[in-house]
């Protein structure tokens, strides 16, 4: 069975950071990308970044680029966002999910909450 | 970049046929594969056509995609609803640097 099990989330000020932690288990986390996406209350999916398999390529989409940092421990198997910089608009459901193999994502973690509000 | 333009909701009976759009702003729609992922409320997305009309095992042959050049569209095609079925429909494509791109999102009521 896999598991995407994301943590970090909550209530953060506007300007301050947050590490967001994406914790992989029943497959095998180091052979595959990951991807954050994130939704808004109320609103649609919006993809965030990517990160390669070995962690050598990254992307980013351009409403977090400069902000955001994706990275992994493929010895831990586990996944992250460094998020800084933290706006009123980034607040969010955070989804973790990988291809897993796949041509699509299979693999969608439950979602971890971050609410920027001072 | 390009924008996936999606309805923002649609409504059919059950046991009938529904058809939900996704229109490319700028660029070919044919250029780059179309996804369709179902998302039922208060759970993560899923995945139900990918490539353009390919379905993961476990989906139901009721779904089915499709792209339509001339309307620069993609459609995800529902046939004997079920209320199982009610969700919300996101469309998702690849820009030039393989980079994923998301519709809005229509959210399918079945009553």
């Amino acid at each position: 069975q896999v598991y995407l099990v994301e943590s970090g989330g909550g209530v953060v000020q506007p300007g301050r950071s947050l590490r967001l932690s994406c914790a992989a288990s029943g497959f095998s986390f180091r052979n595959y990308a990951m991807h954050w996406v994130r939704q808004a209350p109320g609103k649609g999916l919006e993809w965030v970044a990517l990160t390669s398999y070995d962690g050598s390529n990254k992307f980013y989409a351009d409403s977090v680029k400069g902000r955001f940092t994706i990275s992994r421990d493929n010895s831990k198997n586990i996944l992250y966002l460094q998020m800084v910089s933290l706006r009123a608009e980034d607040t969010a459901v955070y989804y973790c999910a990988s291809p897993g193999g796949r041509r699509y994502l299979n693999y969608w973690g439950q979602g971890t909450l971050v609410t920027v509000s001072s | 970049n390009f924008v996936l333009t999606q309805p923002h909701s649609v409504s059919e009976s059950p046991g009938k046929t529904v058809t939900l759009s996704c229109t490319r702003i700028s660029g070919t729609i044919g250029s780059n594969y179309v996804l369709w992922y179902q998302q039922r409320p208060g759970s993560s997305p899923t995945n139900v056509i990918y490539e353009d009309n390919q379905r993961p095992s476990g989906v139901p042959d009721r779904f089915s995609g499709s792209i339509d050049r001339s309307s620069n569209s993609a459609y995800l095609t529902i046939s004997g609803l079920k209320t199982e079925d009610e969700a919300d429909y996101y469309c998702q494509s690849y820009d030039s640097n393989s980079l994923l791109v998301f519709g809005g999102g229509t959210r399918l009521t079945v009553l």
